[in-house]
C-alpha cells in the first residue's frame, strides 16, 4: 500500500460545479497535511494547509479525518482556471524524509 | 523577482557526463530540498538540508550528491548521468515541516 494515495482522475466537471477529492495516508503518526496545486509542466504551489478543525479559503475547503486517515479538498463554484493537478502532501514530525507527496488528482473544468 | 530560482531550466546531456543543477532562494528559509518528478510517480525526495552544515539523504539519493554553499544556495550534482535520471527536478524551501514548501520553477533534464 502506498503511504499516500490519491485517485489520479481525471475528474472532468462543468464550470460552476462542486468537486471533491480525497487523499488517504497510511502513517497514523503523520502531523502536517497540505494541498498543493500543480499546473502542467510547472512547479507545485501551496494551496492550503489542512488543520484538524478544517479550514476554508474562499471556494476551497480542506478537511482532515484522523480516525479514517484521510484528507479532503472541496472546490465550490469551480472555474476554468481551477483546471490543474492537485497534490496531497503528508508530513511527519520534524523530519523531511517523512514528507510524502501523493501522485496527484487531475481536474479538468469544462465550459 | 522569483523567491526560488533554478538554473538551468532545461538541459540535455549525454550518459556519463557530470551535471550540476543550482538553486537559490531569497525567502530566508533554512530548509532546502531537492525532488525529482516522473510521470505517475509524484515527487520523490533526493536530498534535503536543514541548515548550511546539515545534509541528509532522501528517498532516492543514489547517483546524486548535493552541496549547501550558503543558506540561500543548494546545488544538486549528477556525478555520471544515466538515462533513467531523465526527469523534472525541483528545488524547494521551507522554514519548518509544518509550514509547507515553496518550489522553484524546475529544471527539465534529459540524459541521452
Amino acid at each position: 500500500r502506498k503511504e499516500v494515495e490519491q485517485d489520479p482522475g481525471p475528474f472532468n466537471v462543468p464550470e460552476g460545479a462542486t468537486v471533491a477529492f480525497n487523499c488517504t495516508y497510511s502513517n497514523s503518526a503523520s502531523q502536517s497535511f497540505f494541498w498543493y496545486r500543480q499546473d502542467c509542466r510547472k512547479e507545485p504551489k501551496l494551496l492550503m494547509s489542512v488543520y484538524s478543525s478544517g479550514n476554508e479559503d474562499g471556494r476551497f475547503t480542506a478537511q482532515l479525518n484522523r480516525a479514517s486517515q484521510y484528507i479532503s479538498l472541496l472546490i465550490r463554484d469551480s472555474k476554468l482556471s481551477d483546471s490543474a493537478t492537485y497534490l496531497c502532501v503528508v508530513a511527519g514530525y520534524s523530519s523531511a524524509s517523512k514528507i510524502i507527496f501523493g501522485s496527484g488528482t487531475r481536474l479538468s473544468i469544462r465550459p | 523577482d522569483a523567491d526560488v530560482t533554478q538554473t538551468p531550466r532545461n538541459r540535455i546531456t549525454k550518459t556519463g557526463k557530470r551535471i550540476m543543477l543550482e538553486c537559490s532562494q531569497t525567502k530566508g528559509h533554512d530548509r532546502m530540498y531537492w525532488y525529482r518528478q516522473d510521470p505517475g510517480l509524484g515527487l520523490r525526495l533526493i536530498y534535503y538540508s536543514f541548515d548550511v552544515k546539515d545534509i541528509n539523504k532522501g528517498e532516492i539519493s543514489d547517483g546524486y550528491s548535493v552541496s549547501r554553499q550558503a543558506q540561500a544556495k543548494f546545488s544538486l550534482s549528477l556525478e555520471s548521468a544515466i538515462p533513467n535520471q531523465t526527469a523534472l527536478y525541483f528545488c524547494a524551501t521551507s522554514d519548518s515541516t509544518d509550514s509547507g514548501q515553496f518550489f522553484g520553477p524546475g529544471t527539465r533534464l534529459t540524459v541521452l
